[in-house]
């Protein structure tokens, strides 16, 4: 099954909005990584957050990591059409894996 | 650096026919996976290897093998197609996938596989 599971499925928003995404996860975890996945394209890696820690940033990006909750979020501040892309959380379990979500659209309109 | 490297970038194949998709990386990474991603969905692990002569099976591994004789190198194999398998797959990298000391993946730009 789908670990890290990604919400909204699709998010649409204007230029200079914000846009946050949600990820669940059902077990405990080492770290959690962000992923952005341009159409037709390989994914390109955002950040990593490891289990003892809250927040982190980088640029634009802000990523939180709510153990209690097994939930992070990552907000992109700003947004701009060149931040169109699937976005997904990927979770390292044991066993050396990277467990990804379905993965959330998102559409910044000009 | 060329970073990761897949070939072919597109495939298709009757069912039945078995192929090896090529991966490479030259960044002296010793963990390397292949994924694969069907419409809608996120990525799904194949095979994964945490250094040369050492492979195991990950999420849907039934219908693949992988070897890995070096580092560089991890080619995926599909030993008799079936429409199921028909899907993108992604070979990716990283310095090290170990609990607690885990690190950036490189995904290559994947092989597009059609079975028909």
């Amino acid at each position: 099954s789908q670990q890290g599971e990604e919400d909204p499925q699709a998010l649409s928003i204007q230029e200079g909005e914000n846009a946050t995404m949600n990820c669940s996860y059902k077990t405990s975890i080492n770290n959690l990584q962000w992923y952005r996945q341009n159409s037709g394209r390989g994914l390109v890696h955002l950040i990593l957050i490891r289990s003892n820690e809250r927040e982190k940033h980088s640029g634009r990006l802000r990523v939180t990591l709510d153990t209690s909750k097994k939930s992070s979020s990552l907000l992109i501040t700003a947004s701009r059409a060149a931040d169109t892309a699937s976005y997904f959380c990927a979770k390292e379990t044991s066993g050396s894996r990277l467990t990804f979500g379905e993965g959330t659209q998102l559409t910044v309109n000009p | 650096n060329a970073g990761v490297t897949q070939t072919p970038k597109f495939q298709v194949l009757k069912t039945g026919q078995s192929m090896t998709l090529q991966c490479a990386q030259d960044m002296n990474h010793e963990y390397m996976s292949w994924y694969r991603q069907d419409p809608g969905m996120g990525l799904r692990l194949i095979h994964y290897s945490v250094g040369a002569g050492i492979t195991d099976q990950g999420e849907v591994p039934n219908g693949y093998n992988v070897s890995r004789s070096t580092t560089e190198d991890f080619p995926l194999r599909l030993l008799s197609a079936a429409p199921s398998q028909t899907s993108v797959y992604f070979c990716a990298s990283s310095y090290s996938m170990s609990s607690g000391s885990s690190y950036e993946q490189y995904f290559g730009p994947g092989t597009r596989l059609t079975v028909t």
